[in-house]
């Protein structure tokens, strides 16, 4: 049960797009659909913002999409606005019926 | 309105135990797995337990197993997770969490409950 690698921090200007990377094996993103994302601002829960790899639930904005390559997820925000600045975190379904996170990515809007 | 609410953190000496709660509404709760997710002070996030719609499954981290028991009431909308044996590193803000399919995504999670351990 080891988690699953995200860059600890990443940055970028209003406007522009980022993409967060979410690396793990065979035994969890590369080998199942069930890779997550989810965004935490500071002091509240996290919220979900895309699972399955690509879907978005109903109200989530569509500047957040999702994609897998291999072992590596990835999740890019474009249009960055001010709110989009928090802790992002990845999660997959991995063998052996456990849940995996990513140690999270801190995103800051300059 | 999907709505979770935990209860019963608090301050516990280690080796003591601790059964946190959450109260689910707004939805059919006993159609869903439900989790628990906790996060340290300053940490990320790490996966705790899932229990089935049913409660007949229930699936552990390897650094809670043999220690913390996951349940559910489905007649009262409501999710258990006992914890036994408490450790410092257990101290953080637990969530629940509604699966949306066992094990893969948490679509809706309650504020967290704050679990302290130390002597």
């Amino acid at each position: 049960q080891s988690a699953l690698t995200q860059p600890a921090s990443m940055s970028g200007s209003p406007g522009q797009s980022i993409t967060i990377s979410c690396t793990g094996t065979s035994s969890d993103v590369g080998g199942y659909k069930y890779v997550s994302w989810y965004q935490q601002h500071p002091g509240k829960a996290p919220q979900l913002l895309i699972y399955e790899v690509t879907n978005r639930p109903s109200g989530v904005s569509n500047r957040f999409s999702g994609s897998k390559s291999g072992n590596t997820a990835s999740l890019t925000i474009s249009g960055l606005q001010a709110e989009d600045e928090a802790d992002y975190y990845c999660s997959s379904y991995a063998r052996g019926d456990t849940l995996v996170f990513g140690g999270g990515t801190k995103l800051t809007v300059l | 309105e999907v709505h979770l609410l935990e209860s019963g953190g608090g301050k516990v000496q280690p080796g003591g135990s601790l059964r946190l709660s959450c109260a689910a509404s707004g939805l059919l709760f006993s159609s869903y797995a439900m989790t628990w997710v906790r996060q340290a002070p300053g940490k990320g996030l790490e996966w705790v337990s899932t229990v089935s719609d049913s409660g007949a499954s229930t699936y552990y981290a390897d650094s809670v197993k043999g220690r913390f028991t996951i349940s559910r009431d489905n007649s009262k909308s409501t999710l258990y997770l006992q914890m036994n044996s408490l450790r410092a590193e257990d101290t953080a803000v637990y969530y629940c969490a509604k699966d949306r399919i066992t094990i893969s995504s948490l679509d809706y999670w309650g504020q967290g409950t704050l679990v302290t351990v130390s002597s």
